[in-house]
């Protein structure tokens, strides 16, 4: 399973970490995304990252303010978000990406909300 | 970027009715690399099918997935009551960033 962390209300210009700790499988062996559902609205991609972090992909209004990174040794990956806008405001959830690639997000967290406001 | 628009918006159907979702690509997705995924309220997304036809583990077989190029389809053939939710398509681009459809409400008529 995947649980978020790190959640809360900031306000806009700030920033935030999000956690996903992952549990009940080889955490090594896929790759992580991330994706938000702002309040009444469907699903947004934001990031990916692979297996062994050495490569990264990004939704295009979040390139430059957020970083995906992971530490396989503790079955986590993070979202840290800079920069934070208004419209930054959404449950964000992980997901994991099935094996070997392009076969859906098979396990997903619960999320954790995030909201930006002044 | 392929934009994936889904149709109709919402969708009002009895128990027992089949459902047709349809999902359909501004580019062709030559590899078919077309999910389908369910969201009731509160709920994460769960996926149910793959590559554009395969069923995820634990679907039952009244949910089917079909197409290929810019046309896709999600079919459910007789719909049970846990069956109303938020559908949404997803597909990946040649480096596996994702993009979503706006998604599609099953509701009971």
């Amino acid at each position: 399973q995947l649980v978020e962390s790190g959640g809360g209300v900031v306000q806009p210009g700030t920033s935030l970490r999000l956690s996903c700790t992952a549990s009940g499988f080889t955490f090594s062996y896929n790759g992580i995304h991330w994706v938000r559902q702002a309040p009444g609205k469907g699903l947004e991609w934001v990031a990916l990252i692979w297996n062994h972090g050495n490569d990264e992909e990004y939704e295009d209004s979040v390139r430059g303010r957020f970083t995906v990174s992971r530490d396989n040794s503790k079955n986590t990956a993070y979202l840290q978000m800079n920069s934070l806008r208004v419209e930054d405001t959404a449950l964000y959830y992980c997901a994991r990406e099935g094996i070997p690639g392009g076969y859906g997000l098979d396990v997903w967290g619960p999320g954790t909300t995030v909201t930006v406001s002044s | 970027e392929v934009v994936l628009t889904q149709s109709p918006g919402t969708l009002s159907l009895s128990p027992g009715e089949r459902a047709t979702l349809s999902c359909r690509a501004s580019q062709s997705l030559g590899n078919s690399y077309l999910a389908w995924y369910q969201q009731k309220p509160g709920q994460a997304p769960r996926l149910l099918i793959y590559g554009a036809s395969t069923r995820a583990t634990g679907i039952p077989d009244r949910f089917s997935g079909s197409g290929s190029g810019t046309d896709f389809t999600l079919t459910i053939s007789r719909l049970e009551p846990e069956d109303f939710a938020v559908y949404y398509c997803q597909q990946y681009d040649r480096s596996f960033r994702c993009s979503f459809g706006q998604g599609t409400k099953l509701e009971i008529k």
